[in-house]
């Protein structure tokens, strides 16, 4: 069974302070995602990473997708109040159509 | 363009008793999928469809079933419900383009069974 690990589980943190989550494997994806998801709604698709080493920006976030692509991280410049939120990386196994979820990170921002 | 839509929002059933989850897409998403969300064990899949007749199981497909006669529906099954059961349900769909791209999700089914 493929796993993915997110860490911290938990993160509570202040307005303008800097954070970085990540989501590690043992196995390979073809591509990941991050998603956010906020209470009594639906995970809503932040950004795919596709190609090994790959970093995208949105913003204040950063994601970078690993060489061997087994392993991803997210980093929140400056966070805000509206990051709050559960952050789920999400794998897609190679050669198969199934998601794999990690199992989420907690974030609170103090205003 | 309604996207994922689940119903219904919640619902309580009784050990034993069977019902269905709804959900619908109007994208002509080809993928969808039924994941449950447990605390601190994230989304797990249940059963996903890669188009219409097409099914097969994920992780934990145990006391479900699911078919899917149109590529718009995606019904899930309980059987015969469990404690086990109670969860927040969710499904969600994609499209060969978007293969790499992730899922649009519905808003969930908080289903709890007593």
């Amino acid at each position: 069974t493929q796993l993915l690990e997110q860490s911290p589980q938990f993160l509570s943190i202040q307005e303008g302070e800097n954070l970085t989550v990540y989501c590690n494997s043992s196995s390979v994806f073809s591509s990941l995602q991050w998603y956010r998801q906020e209470p009594g709604e639906g995970p809503v698709l932040l950004v795919t990473v596709v190609t090994g080493g790959e970093v995208k920006k949105l913003k204040r976030l950063t994601f970078q997708f690993g060489d061997a692509r087994k392993d991803s991280s997210l980093h929140i410049t400056a966070a805000q109040p509206g990051d709050t939120g559960l952050y789920l990386c999400a794998g897609l196994s190679s050669g198969t159509y199934k998601y794999i979820f990690g199992t989420g990170t907690r974030l609170k921002v103090l205003a | 363009n309604a996207g994922v839509t689940q119903t219904p929002k919640f619902q309580v059933l009784k050990t034993g008793q069977s019902m269905t989850l709804q959900c619908a897409q109007d994208m002509n998403h080809e993928y969808m999928s039924w994941y449950r969300q447990d605390p601190g064990m994230g989304l797990r899949l249940i059963h996903y469809s890669v188009g219409a007749g097409i099914t097969d199981q994920g992780e934990v497909p145990n006391g479900y079933n699911v078919s899917r006669s149109t590529t718009e529906d995606f019904p899930l099954r309980l059987l015969s419900a469990a404690p086990s059961q109670t969860s927040v349900y969710f499904c969600a769909s994609s499209s060969p383009e978007r293969g790499h791209y992730g899922y649009t999700f519905g808003s969930g089914t908080r289903l709890t069974v007593v």
